[in-house]
């Protein structure tokens, strides 16, 4: 079946850096854009970022651009999210998600169950 | 950028309807998506193009679009449709063109 698993996330200093990842099964991982959409506690859904199917164009959130890059590798069917010069307010769950036709305007039609990252000293 | 409200909850009695309006500036022209968060899971999607549905999801929500405003709504409201929902769209004047609404909390009575 159609599925995203996220790992990686984890308690890091302020400052400090995670790598997110994100593996896909059960679908054509290169026919689709990818995001990155986060949740902080008690909060609401917030977009971080998104990838093209072919990693050819990247958009990022304000909040994250310059600090965060999102990757993929069509070979390893896995996504990725290079977070550096955390902050506390980078405290989220993180969700993966998938792009329902493969356009840009789509809607995220597969989501991962989330994996939460911690920005604590 | 582009800002997308919701009422911050809906309250609605079993087998009524819930109307739950995500307000943007001419929001009719861009396609609306619906997604339900039950607590501790990750979104579903519910509707998507402003009023289609994926499989699997009940002919008890619809949505529509138009003018300021879109809609989802849910018929006869059972227990398990006690969600937050959040309505999202693409702005393609934007350079971070991925936005979702504040949410709304719907409890059934």
């Amino acid at each position: 079946q159609v599925q995203l698993v996220e790992s990686g996330g984890g308690v890091v200093q302020p400052g400090g850096s995670l790598r997110l990842s994100c593996a896909a099964s059960g679908f054509t991982f290169s026919s689709y854009g990818m995001h990155w959409v986060r949740q902080a506690p008690g909060k609401g859904l917030e977009w971080v970022a998104f990838i093209r199917y072919d990693g050819s164009n990247k958009y990022y959130a304000d909040s994250v651009k310059g600090r965060f890059t999102i990757s993929r590798d069509n070979s390893k069917n896995t996504l990725y999210l290079q977070m550096n010069s955390l902050r506390a307010e980078d405290t989220a769950v993180y969700y993966c998600a998938k792009d329902l036709w493969g356009y840009d305007w789509d809607a995220f039609d597969i989501w991962g169950q989330g994996t939460m990252v911690t920005v604590s000293s | 950028s582009y800002v997308l409200t919701q009422p911050p909850s809906v309250s609605v009695a079993p087998g009524q309807t819930a109307r739950i309006t995500c307000g943007g500036n001419n929001i009719g022209s861009k396609s609306v998506h619906w997604y339900q968060q039950k607590p501790g899971q990750a979104p579903v999607l519910v509707v998507y193009d402003d009023s289609d549905r994926p499989s699997g999801i009940p002919e008890r929500f619809s949505g529509s679009n138009s003018g300021n405003t879109a809609t989802l709504t849910i018929s006869r409201v059972e227990a398990g449709d006690e969600a937050d929902y959040y309505c999202q769209v693409w702005d393609s004047s934007s350079d971070h063109p991925y936005v979702f609404g504040t949410g709304t909390k719907v409890t059934v009575l």
